[in-house]
């Protein structure tokens, strides 16, 4: 079966740190890869998505950028972390015909 | 005009009673739906995906939707307090990528 693994679950980070989230998928092979970010109170908004390595797509302009090293293996980064990249961050496959999305279990940001 | 739309709520219901979450849409392309259940810190997990008018059960759970109001729903029969959680409805994304566009969120209480 498959499964998605995210790390860290919780992260302090000072204003202007880097940041290097990562995210990888078990059990499949070549999946479409996405990151999320949801704020307090609201619906997921989409930041990059991959459909293969190397190949990454960037939704909204922001403080952030992604990485696919490797076929199951997506890294959220950031040179210089602002107080608005605050956040939950969630990895994500999309499943047969990419229909549907499956989540890992986020990584709670907290730029101070 | 947000693509999906989504009463944030919170929707506070005793045991036992019949749920009903509901999502608008905008862009009738690729009209396939899916609801997810996020608990508290949590990532979403996949509830129900479907594609069809009319209604989809699994277990306590019912999808139905309706094309042409571009209305979604999601009813939970029987709630129970482990029901208790952020439903998020969501569409595909019409660029055939398999992103996904979510509405805000329904957050649930089931009290005892």
């Amino acid at each position: 079966s498959q499964t998605i693994h995210q790390w860290p679950a919780t992260l302090v980070q000072p204003v202007g740190s880097p940041l290097s989230l990562e995210c990888t998928v078990e059990g499949t092979s070549n999946p479409n890869l996405y990151w999320y970010r949801q704020a307090a109170g609201r619906g997921l908004q989409l930041l990059f998505y991959s459909v293969g390595i190397g190949q990454i797509s960037s939704e909204v302009p922001q403080n952030l950028s992604a990485s696919r090293p490797q076929d199951r293996q997506f890294i959220l980064s950031s040179k210089k972390l602002l107080l608005s990249d605050s956040g939950f961050y969630l990895c994500a496959w999309g499943g047969v015909g990419n229909t549907e999305a499956f989540f890992g279990q986020g990584t709670r940001l907290t730029v101070v | 005009q947000k693509e999906v739309e989504q009463d944030p709520g919170p929707l506070s219901v005793p045991e036992g009673a019949i749920v009903s979450l509901n999502c608008t849409y905008s862009n009738s392309a690729f009209q396939y739906f899916m609801w997810y259940r996020q608990y508290s810190r949590k990532g979403p997990e996949l509830l129900m995906y479907t594609y069809s008018s009319g209604n989809k059960e699994d277990g306590r759970f019912t999808a139905q939707v309706d094309k042409s109001s571009k209305y979604i729903s999601l009813f939970i029969r029987d709630s129970q307090p482990s029901d208790s959680a952020t439903y998020l409805c969501a569409k595909k994304d019409s660029s055939n990528t398999g992103k996904l566009i979510f509405g805000q969120g329904t957050t649930l209480q089931v009290k005892p």
